[in-house]
Formats: structure tokens, sequence, C-alpha cells
């Protein structure tokens, strides 16, 4: 079945660094991206997403993008803060509009100050 | 946060007794979902609703039953809980800004099932 890919599962940056989380997504139909951050105890909640028309968005330090070709997106964060400190799930909707999405495993990053 | 309420939201049972979770939402929205999410498993489907009375099956649903009678609340009922099914449930909802896709999640509610 469809699956998403996510790596890595664990990232350490020292503070100021920038830290990058790849995702592989298998349904060439998904056409919608978004991307959660996690903090402890907490629900996941929504930090950008893109979509399938899109090679890339920017949200201020945040940014995502998308090489559909290769069935490929990227979270990128730079100039890292401690606050930044959580686990990030990357996520793909089925191509079979039943408005579902599937999740990847999660990348728990840790900004050292 | 997104008109989402779940409830309860911490609970502890025994093996073989019967477990209801609600998710409740004050925004009218068609499509909800409960999830499951385990470590390193990150957050798999376990029912989807796409309007009242209308449910479908997720990746993880063996064991779990659901019921959506109103469109504010969607109910997870596991029949007869087993140790497997301890696990933190998330409720969602999408389209809060009239796109489909965007899933808010509630708060949460976290079984253990001993």
């Amino acid at each position: 079945g469809e699956n998403v890919e996510q790596h890595p599962s664990t990232l350490s940056v020292q503070e100021g660094d920038s830290a990058v989380i790849k995702c592989t997504y298998s349904d060439s139909a998904s056409n919608y991206f978004p991307w959660y951050k996690q903090e402890l105890g907490k629900r996941p909640q929504l930090i950008i997403d893109i979509r399938s028309n899109v090679g890339e968005k920017k949200d201020q330090r945040i940014a995502v993008t998308l090489n559909k070709t290769a069935k490929h997106f990227s979270l990128h964060i730079t100039e890292t803060q401690p606050e930044d400190s959580a686990v990030y799930f990357c996520a793909a909707s089925r191509g079979d509009s039943s408005y579902k999405l599937i999740f990847g495993s999660g990348t728990r990053l840790l900004v050292r100050p | 946060d997104a008109g989402i309420t779940q409830s309860p939201r911490h609970k502890v049972t025994e093996t073989g007794t019967p477990v209801t979770l609600r998710c409740h939402q004050t925004e009218n929205h068609r499509y909800m979902y409960w999830y499951r999410q385990d470590p390193g498993h990150g957050l798999r489907l376990i029912h989807y609703s796409y309007g009242v009375k209308d449910t479908d099956k997720g990746e993880v649903s063996d064991g779990y039953s659901v019921s959506r009678s109103k469109t504010e609340d969607f109910l997870l009922t596991l029949e007869s809980a087993t140790s497997s099914q301890t696990s933190v449930y998330f409720c969602a909802i999408t389209g809060l800004a009239g796109l489909i896709n965007e899933q808010f999640f509630g708060p949460g509610t976290r079984l253990t099932v001993l």
C-alpha cells in the first residue's frame, strides 16, 4: 500500500544551524504535503504545507520543497532556536480523493543551545 | 484550538472492558478522523467519517468501531480493550480554511489498557 518514509528519525543541531528533514512518498497521485510539529505532550500542529502545483514554499525560517518527479519533499528550518526542538511529521494526501493523509514516522529534532 | 475537544483526556481501563472516546467539534466540518499515535509509527488512521452516518475504515481499524449520529460528534469505541490498544488517540477535522486537506487535531486522549 501507499506509504511515506521520513528521515532521519533523530536530528541534533547547534542553535543557529540549519535542519533538514526529508520524506519520500509512493502514491504518484498525492497532491498535498503538510508538515506538523508536535511538542511533548501536545497535539500535532500544522506549520507549513505545499500543494503539487508549487515547488517551494517559505514562511519566515521554515521552507518546504517538493520534487514530484522523484516523489520526495523536504522541510528546511534555518537559524534554529531551542524552541524548534520537537517531533516533526510529514504527510502526503491519498490520491483517491478520500481526503486522507498518510504520515511519516516522525523526526525528533533537538536544538542544542 | 480549532474548536475540537476530546473526552476523556486520560483513561485507564482493564483488558476486556468496552471503552468509548468522544470527539466534539464546533465548526460544522464534514470530515472527521481518528488516529492513534505510538512511538516509531507516527500517526495511523483508524477510521474516518465524511458525513453523518458515513464512515469508513483506515489502516488500523481492527478492534475499533465508530459512529457519527451528529455532525459535531464522532465516537470511537473499543468493544473489548486489549493491551495493544494502549496508545494516544487523536481526533482531527479538516477544512477550517475551506481547504479540504488541511487537518487540525484535538488535544488527544491517553488510553492505558492494563
